[in-house]
């Protein structure tokens, strides 16, 4: 069964940092595209960052230079380093991750973690 | 950026009506586009991707079809377990992006 945990949300004030984790299983990590996505409360889905199997990143334009895209696939492991971080960063972010299928986009969602920052 | 403008952004419909929500995209993604749904307080879940293509496990009701830069899914006959919000999202291009979503709720 495919599963994905984040962990590391929490409160922080602006400008603070935090590491989210998400930790896989049931698959063969290293070989699958993953992803974040956010939500604010209340809104819609916001696309934050993806790394592909090799390590290549990809970031929303809001995100860049703040936001850290990585992975350890020996510890089948996908994490998100946030620095910088805003009111408007508050959501819950997904780790998300790609189909096997070329065609296809996200099929596995965990179920977030929240990220509040406020004073 | 590509641009995906989803309509209606509410919708309210009976048991048993046939939905269609559309999802227009501000340039050509060849058809590559996903659509989830989501239930409050869960995750979003994948419906169809490719614009058509039934993802594993999701029920037959559901399906998706595409014009040029236009997309739709429809849901043929809605069951209780329908009502949510829908997302369309194209993976043609980075930035990756999604519509504003579409709920759908009780007539």
């Amino acid at each position: 069964e495919v599963r994905l945990v984040e962990s590391g949300g929490g409160l922080v004030k602006p400008g603070g940092s935090l590491r989210l984790s998400c930790a896989a299983s049931g698959f063969s990590f290293s070989t699958f595209r993953m992803n974040w996505v956010r939500q604010a409360r209340g809104k819609g889905l916001e696309w934050v960052s993806s790394i592909t199997r090799t390590g290549y990143t990809y970031y929303a334009d809001t995100m860049k230079g703040r936001f850290t895209i990585s992975r350890d696939n020996d510890k089948n492991s996908l994490y998100l380093q946030m620095d910088g971080l805003r009111a408007d960063d508050t959501a819950t972010y997904f780790c998300v991750r790609d189909c096997s299928s070329t065609d296809c986009s996200h099929d596995y969602w965990g179920q977030g973690t929240q990220v509040t920052v406020s004073s | 950026d590509i641009q995906l403008t989803q309509s209606p952004s509410t919708l309210s419909a009976s048991v048993g009506d046939r939905v269609t929500i559309t999802c227009r995209a501000s340039q050509d993604i060849s058809r590559w586009l996903a659509w989830y749904q989501q239930k409050p307080g869960k995750a979003p879940n994948l419906l169809i991707y490719k614009a058509s293509t039934l993802q594993s496990g999701v029920p037959s009701r559901f399906s998706g079809s595409a014009s040029e830069t236009e997309f739709t899914l429809t849901i043929s006959s809605l069951q209780p377990d329908d009502f949510a919000i829908y997302y369309c999202q194209q993976y043609k291009d980075y930035p990756l992006t999604f519509g504003g979503g579409t709920k759908v709720e009780i007539k």
